[in-house]
């Protein structure tokens, strides 16, 4: 247990319907990262917070999805209107903003839209 | 961000020494090297980082020679429960973004 939770652990949800995961990084840390996961690769970026400030997107973070860290502490990535495409493993992680620092992960989210 | 390169997967069996080499030629005078370990349906583990020449710690050792452009992760003695995908990257210096490959699967055998 590296000290990041993440909730749910696992989703089943029909295409079209929305979802929404949350994630409570370490309690000092004021960085945060989600990442993607599919089958056999490795984690993929999205989009990192310095406190409550969304400082990084990636591209592969389309207007479907929308993380918040309202306070600098949790924070929530939602998909709406999910598609199968989006299936897959949902892993945050949490770091302090220090050269040298590494990232914990937590355990992730699966996601499967059927 | 430098690009790596590692086998796509190896075999050992216990109580063997496992060495992965990763190599990585662009590698930016100020990243460090990172390697993390992800085991099924978790979440990556971080394993250990290093700048240069060679760290230790109390599970693995990583080897750095003085042009950076490689490293070799060193597990001694492995065992089953260190079957896992294994993955080095440059630059997980913690504020940056972490860019994974598709990692190295190791499978331990009895």
């Amino acid at each position: 247990d590296t000290g990041v939770s993440q909730d749910p652990r696992h989703k089943i949800t029909k295409r079209g319907q929305n979802v929404t995961f949350r994630c409570d990084p370490i309690s000092e840390h004021n960085r945060l990262y989600w990442y993607r996961q599919t089958l056999g690769q490795g984690p993929e970026f999205l989009t990192y917070f310095q406190n409550e400030a969304q400082l990084e997107k990636s591209r592969l973070l389309s207007d479907r999805f929308s993380a918040e860290r309202p306070k600098g502490s949790f924070s929530t990535l939602e998909i709406q209107r999910t598609e199968q495409g989006d299936s897959a493993m949902y892993l945050c992680a949490s770091s302090p903003s220090v050269v040298g620092e590494t990232q914990y992960f937590g355990p992730g989210t699966r996601l499967l839209v059927l | 961000l430098a690009k790596t390169t590692q086998p796509i997967s190896m075999d050992s069996y216990e109580g063997q020494e496992v060495n992965i080499t990763c190599s990585h030629n662009n590698i930016a005078t100020n990243d460090y090297i990172t390697w993390y370990q992800q085991f099924p349906s978790q979440g990556p583990r971080f394993i250990i980082q290093g700048y240069k020449t060679k760290v230790t710690n109390e599970v693995a050792s990583l080897f750095i020679p003085a042009d950076r452009k490689s490293s070799t992760l060193s597990l001694p003695r492995v065992s089953l429960s260190d079957t896992a995908v294994y993955y080095c990257l440059p630059g997980g210096g913690g504020y940056n973004k972490l860019i994974f490959g598709a990692g190295t699967r190791l499978a331990v055998h009895p």
